[in-house]
């Protein structure tokens, strides 16, 4: 199975400050033939279901605000949360769909400073 | 709007079985993929398996093969999980998840997706206890 370990465990940011999560896979999530990394993230609130912000490491799902961005490749990668607002605090987790089974990492939980 | 509706909460005993349903509207449900996915109080996501309405394949996580059987019902766009044998540690919220990026497999003859989830359910909260 494909492990993903996702840092810090939590974290704190103040209002306006930018939040980053980093994911690392034990294993690529590059397919190769299509050059497209198998990664997403998602948020999840208190209460409420996943919400999937990013998919192929870097492509913003429809609604997402802009100050939500993906990047990396290979086996690394990071979500970054530029201007921080009160209504990101949640926890983030990291998906791999390369292969089965797929596998989230353990999340960030991201607070206020 | 796209909508998954699951069915309310349940308390189970140890050694039985739970069916959780997922009733899907909004869009056209055989064009879309079903997962399903857990989280235990206080704990991550767990992606238990998947089910492709359109033609009724499925893929189960080995850690549940044997004991958990997913289907649909296309005639009123509904997915189910069967989960048996419960024990304590099968107490979770679960969740269905739809994929809808999809792709056609000259190697399988089938469509298939991309399994990342871009509408969830609510939830269903499976208790097991004694």
């Amino acid at each position: 199975d494909i492990v993903m370990t996702q840092s810090p465990d939590s974290l704190a940011v103040s209002l306006g400050e930018r939040a980053t999560f980093n994911c690392k896979s034990s294993q690529s999530v590059l397919y190769s033939s299509n050059n497209k990394n198998y990664l997403a993230w998602y948020q999840q609130k208190p209460g409420q279901p996943p919400k999937l912000l990013i998919y192929w490491a870097s492509i913003r799902e429809s609604g997402v605000p802009d100050r939500f961005s993906g990047s990396g490749s290979g086996t690394d990668f990071t979500l970054t949360i530029n201007s921080l607002q009160a209504e990101d605090v949640a926890v983030y987790y990291c998906q791999q769909y390369y292969t089965t089974p797929y596998t989230f990492g353990q999340g960030t939980k991201l607070e206020i400073k | 709007q796209v909508q998954l509706v699951q069915s309310g909460a349940e308390v189970k005993k140890p050694g039985a079985s739970v069916e959780v349903s997922c009733k899907a509207s909004g869009y056209t449900f055989a064009s879309s993929g079903i997962s399903w996915v857990r989280q235990a109080p206080g704990q991550g996501l767990e992606w238990m398996g998947w089910i492709t309405p359109y033609n009724g394949n499925t893929h189960y996580d080995q850690k549940f093969q044997g004991r958990v059987t997913m289907t649909t019902d296309t005639s009123t766009s509904t997915a189910y999980m069967e989960l048996r044998s419960l024990r304590s540690d099968d107490t979770a919220v679960y969740y269905c998840a739809r994929s809808s990026l999809r792709f056609y497999s000259d190697s399988s003859g089938y469509y298939s997706f991309y399994w990342f989830f871009d509408y969830w359910g609510r939830g269903t909260l499976v208790t097991v206890s004694s």
